[in-house]
């Protein structure tokens, strides 16, 4: 049973470009959350998905990121015109159904993200 | 709203010796309380959590954390500290939509 799988490991770009990661959840979660770590800091949440619905995007920057959970397929996080300040470590989570604030969020290895 | 908030950024600690690492909530509703631990260029795993029933909690490695309703804390121990133990350790109350409120973490360093 495999778990939270994020690819790229590794991802570095210039200066507007794009940048796209991937989240595929563990077998039977249909609940993502995205979370962001910047250099010397904590995990700071950004979205929580569910197939194919943005529940919370409470943490989202307003401009160049975007998230979605398609039906079909992994999870996207999406930052376009990347800037310096976006390079951090881009961690994504996964639950079953959400019952309560119980459930234990599974996360992955993460994405870590460099701006040259 | 919930927060999280970790007394002590760096711990340091030799070998053998006990593990106090601090961790302080605030929540307008009965919170859900969970530690986990991140190795170096790693995601984060799970040690322990603390939803209602006893409140002294056991995880793995040996740690363990007490919630304090009076203190509103929830600190991590473990008697005996081991080389393997330098890491860094994240406390985080869990919000709406389940989603987790993290602490900025301690990084333990743990010296022979």
């Amino acid at each position: 049973n495999a778990g939270v799988m994020q690819n790229p490991r590794h991802l570095v770009r210039r200066r507007g470009q794009e940048a796209r990661l991937r989240c595929s959840p563990m077998k039977g979660h249909s609940h993502v959350y995205w979370y962001r770590q910047l250099p010397e800091e904590g995990l700071k949440f950004m979205v929580y998905l569910q197939k194919e619905n943005i529940i919370d995007e409470s943490g989202m920057p307003k401009e160049r990121f975007s998230a979605e959970f398609p039906k079909e397929g992994p999870s996207i996080l999406r930052i376009q015109q990347v800037v310096r300040g976006d390079s951090a470590a881009y961690f994504c989570a996964s639950s079953p159904q959400v019952l309560s604030g119980a459930n234990v969020l599974t996360f992955g290895a993460g994405s870590r993200l460099t701006v040259l | 709203a919930q927060s999280v908030t970790q007394l002590g950024s760096h711990v340091s600690v030799s070998e053998g010796a006990l593990v106090l690492l601090r961790c302080n909530y605030s929540s307008s509703v009965p919170p859900y309380l969970f530690w986990y631990v991140q190795y170096p260029n790693q995601g984060l795993q799970l040690l322990l959590k603390y939803t209602t029933g006893a409140t002294l909690v056991k995880g793995i490695n040996g740690f363990e954390a007490e919630f304090k309703k009076s203190e509103t804390s929830f600190h991590l121990t473990k008697p005996s500290a081991h080389m393997s133990d330098a890491a860094e350790y994240f406390c985080a109350v869990s919000g709406a939509y389940n989603k987790l409120i993290f602490g900025a973490g301690t990084r333990l360093a743990v010296h022979p």
